[in-house]
């Protein structure tokens, strides 16, 4: 099967801190990577497009200043949240395309549950 | 723009009795993909059904199938013999042909009683 990890699971933080979350495909290299954020009992929304090599795609309204997202690896992609304020608390949750894209394929992650105090 | 609508904020259904979650979409585009994912308590994202556009039969995975009706836009997930591990989020999404990204309804929780 296809594995995705999520590190942390969850994680508290201070108001004006940042915040490092990984997302991982285990045993598979991944060219896209997709971040999604989920406010409690709503839909996931997509935030932002990453490519292995190459600048995330953000979607419209999200920060690029405050989400960064880094695509080092074919197996890694990371999103920090910079200077979390209380409203950046919520579920954030990554996914990863595996080619071949037969019918655009995603796997999910856990997700990561953020509270910012 | 692509859209997708869940008009089912909730759903109850008694053990091994079948039921159909809605889910209508729209798009302009002539090749989509439609999903249909299932979220439990714990939070994650498992996929149970595809359907492609051009797809000439219902998809089926399982006691799961996907009713898809492309004249009326709509595809309804049918779960049939529901179990009690069944009651969690259910979510329809779209994608756009040639695009990864995905849209997604509001969802509609499950609930399946004994």
């Amino acid at each position: 099967g296809a594995v995705v990890s999520q590190h942390p699971s969850w994680v508290i933080c201070k108001s004006g801190t940042s915040v490092k979350i990984e997302c991982r495909s285990l045993d598979f290299q991944a060219t896209t990577m997709f971040w999604y954020r989920q406010f409690p009992k709503q839909s996931l929304m997509l935030m932002a497009t990453s490519n292995e090599g190459s600048k995330a795609t953000y979607e419209q309204g999200v920060e690029k200043d405050k989400f960064l997202i880094n695509h080092a690896s074919l197996t890694l992609s990371t999103l920090t949240v910079t200077s979390a304020h209380p409203e950046d608390s919520s579920f954030y949750i990554c996914s990863a395309s595996r080619p071949p894209a037969g019918y655009n394929e995603q796997f999910f992650g856990p997700g990561t549950r953020l509270t910012v105090l | 723009a692509q859209k997708i609508t869940q008009t089912q904020p909730g759903m109850f259904v008694q053990e091994k009795e079948a039921v159909t979650l809605d889910c209508t979409y729209d798009t302009s585009d002539p090749s989509y993909g439609l999903f249909w994912y299932k979220q439990p308590s714990s939070g994650e994202m498992i996929f149970l059904i595809y359907q492609g556009s051009y797809d000439q039969q219902n998809a089926t995975e399982g006691r799961y199938s996907l009713n898809f009706q492309k004249a009326r836009k709509s595809a309804n997930l049918v779960i049939s013999a529901s179990q009690l591990g069944d009651s969690a989020m259910y979510f329809c999404a779209m994608s756009r042909g040639g695009s990864e990204k995905l849209v997604f309804g509001k969802g509609t929780k499950l609930t399946v009683n004994p």
